[in-house]
Formats: C-alpha cells, sequence, structure tokens
C-alpha cells in the first residue's frame, strides 16, 4: 500500500515561514491535498490539487508538489496556525484514500 | 449551508455493533462521493471507507473489511457507516466527509467534513 512519510513536528516563530514536507515514492505524479485540525475540531482542507486553495483560506498557504516530496508552505507564520497538518492523496493501485501520520506545528 | 452532522457513536463492548449515521444539508447529496474518515485517540487520521454517489462503488480499508459496511440513501441525503464485530481498536472519532470531485477513478481531496462522532469500545 501507498505510504506518505511527514516530518513529527515543526517550529517557527511567528512572522516567519513554516514548510510541512510529505514524501511518497513518485508522489509528483499524484495530487496531494493538505488538511488543518486544531484540538478539538475537524480537519479542515486547506490546499487541494498540490497548490491551490479553497476560497476562504489565506494565501499564506501555499503547496507545491514534485518528485518523491510535496510540501505545505505557511508564510508570515501567526499563533492561529498552530495545529495539525495533514497530507492526503487518492492511491489509484488500491482505491484508496491515504494520510499521511501528520505534523505538529508549533509556533514559538 | 453545506453541513454534515454524524450521530450514532457511543460506547459499546468488544464483538458488539453500532449504526453511525451522517446527515447532509446545504447540497445536492446525491451527487458527491462520501468517506468515513475516523482518529483514534491521539493519533492521525485513518481512512476508513468509500461509496461512490449512486452507491454503486464501494472501498474499505483492510482494518475494517468484511466488518463496516458503509451506505447511503440519497432520499433521506444521509449517509450510514454499519460496524460489527467491533474491537477496542475501532475507539476513535468518525468523521464523514464529502469528496470534493472524483473523476476518472481517482478523488481529489475531502472538502467537508462533518464534526464527528465519538465511538468507544470497551468492557
Amino acid at each position: 500500500s501507498y505510504v506518505l512519510t511527514q516530518p513529527p513536528s515543526v517550529s517557527v516563530a511567528p512572522g516567519q515561514t513554516a514548510r510541512i514536507t510529505c514524501g511518497g515514492n513518485n508522489i509528483g505524479s499524484k495530487s496531494v491535498h493538505w488538511y488543518q485540525q486544531k484540538p478539538g475540531q475537524a480537519p479542515v482542507l486547506v490546499v487541494y490539487d498540490d497548490s491551490d486553495r479553497p476560497s476562504g483560506i489565506p494565501e499564506r498557504f501555499s503547496g507545491s508538489n514534485s518528485g518523491n516530496t510535496a510540501t505545505l508552505t505557511i508564510s508570515r507564520v501567526e499563533a492561529g496556525d498552530e495545529a495539525d497538518y495533514y497530507c492526503q492523496v487518492w492511491d489509484s493501485s488500491s482505491d484508496h484514500e491515504v494520510f499521511g501520520g501528520g505534523t505538529k506545528l508549533t509556533v514559538l | 449551508e453545506v453541513q454534515l452532522v454524524e450521530s450514532g457513536g457511543g460506547l459499546v463492548q468488544p464483538g458488539g455493533s453500532l449504526r453511525l449515521s451522517c446527515a447532509a444539508s446545504g447540497f445536492t447529496f446525491s451527487s458527491y462521493e462520501m468517506n468515513w474518515v475516523r482518529q483514534a485517540p491521539g493519533k492521525g487520521l485513518e481512512w476508513v471507507s468509500y461509496i461512490s454517489s449512486s452507491g454503486s462503488t464501494i472501498y474499505y480499508a483492510d482494518s475494517v473489511k468484511g466488518r463496516f459496511t458503509i451506505s447511503r440513501d440519497n432520499a433521506k441525503n444521509s449517509l450510514y457507516l454499519q460496524m460489527n464485530s467491533l474491537r477496542a481498536e475501532d475507539t476513535a472519532v468518525y468523521y464523514c466527509a464529502r469528496n470534493r470531485y472524483c473523476s476518472g477513478g481517482s478523488c481529489y481531496g475531502m472538502d467537508v467534513w462533518g464534526q464527528g462522532t465519538t465511538v468507544t469500545v470497551s468492557s
């Protein structure tokens, strides 16, 4: 089955840029989606199809995907961005949705 | 307002059964593929099951295949998850989630999520 690998944690100071990676075999050939989840809340889609943002998501959130790594970039990080972030793809070989293990973003 | 509301969670003994429901509103439910996703306490998201808009195509995670059954009633704008032979490791918050869209055998993100319903399997 397809595996997505994320770092368990990323820390960044307010105003700086956070980059959260998602590794997978030839993930560049797949569409990657990113979700933000704050404690006690449901996940929220923040980036879809590698780099597009749903309406209402700040432009500070962006994504890229190439080779074996997809990246969620959060610019000008704010305290309110502190959350768990999950990458996700559809694995057509197994007809399964696949989530990464999640990354806890800490704003210092 | 586009909304998904889950219900049916609770405490159940190992080996028991439970049926979860997800009520959809604010969009044309019959046009969208749907999923169940769960999250064990302190753990990450785990996809559980998918159902196509018509209900004709269904997929399951290996961890629940043969024990869980997903279904939908488009006339009632509702999604269901029948869970049998429950185990302690099925303890989790269960979310229903709408696929943004699916095409050509692939799906492209989940853009609407419910607030979740908690299932606890314990004696």
